[in-house]
């Protein structure tokens, strides 16, 4: 079955400690992308990747790191969590095209940072 | 990417047709219009997408005004799985290297009574 996993699922954790949330896709996508959404502010891009290699900065960059070593993974690291990083998370892939983007999401992260 | 504009909210009674407006009156000739939709607890998943002609897919179908400036997602008979909000969003058709964003407005939740 074609999917995104995010893992995990939830997690609360403390200001300051560093996490990784995991993305995977099974879809051979060139294209991943990390979202957060915020009530009122709807969805806002992280980061992005054209493909291994190559990653670049969303909307709402500030606090996060993201790597693509490999085609199918794209994890989100923060490096010192704050509170206002308590968010829901999703992760994205597509394959490239002019225009038309059918994204494929992950089941979402929520990450509570006390 | 040009904006859109949607109602906050609608009701519908299940098994009844829905029509969910859209109002991009800014388009430009290069947009494309898509829609998503995000259940309750999931990640956003794709719906439709159209360029100027009407287009019908298994879940949904697109009527596009013949000025572009609105289009319309009909779903034919509402179930409650199909409560969501439902969001309306342009993308340039040009827009290969925009790392796959999507601008999220804040959509329509869309209520669906038994």
């Amino acid at each position: 079955e074609a999917q995104v996993t995010q893992n995990p699922r939830y997690l609360i954790t403390v200001t300051g400690k560093k996490l990784t949330v995991t993305c995977s896709q099974n879809m051979n996508h060139e294209y991943m992308s990390w979202y957060r959404q915020d009530p009122g502010l709807g969805l806002r891009q992280i980061y992005y990747s054209m493909n291994v290699e190559v990653t670049d900065k969303g909307d709402v960059p500030e606090g996060y790191k993201v790597s693509r070593k490999e085609k199918r993974n794209f994890p989100l690291i923060l490096e010192s969590p704050s509170p206002n990083q308590t968010s829901l998370y999703f992760c994205a892939s597509s394959l490239p095209g002019l225009g038309v983007f059918e994204q494929y999401f992950g089941p979402g992260t929520r990450l509570t940072v006390t | 990417d040009a904006k859109t504009t949607q109602p906050n909210s609608m009701e519908s009674n299940e098994e009844e047709p829905v029509h969910l407006p859209c109002n991009h009156s800014t388009i430009s000739g290069t947009d494309y219009i898509h829609w998503y939709r995000q259940l309750p607890s999931q990640g956003p998943e794709y719906v439709i997408h159209g360029l100027t002609s009407n287009v019908n897919n298994r879940m949904a179908s697109l009527a596009i005004a013949e000025d572009r400036k609105s289009s319309t997602l009909i779903l034919h008979r509402a179930t409650l799985r199909d409560a969501a909000v439902y969001y309306c969003i342009l993308r340039d058709r040009g827009a290969y290297n925009q790392g796959g964003k999507l601008i999220f407005g804040q959509g329509t939740e869309l209520s669906v009574k038994p």
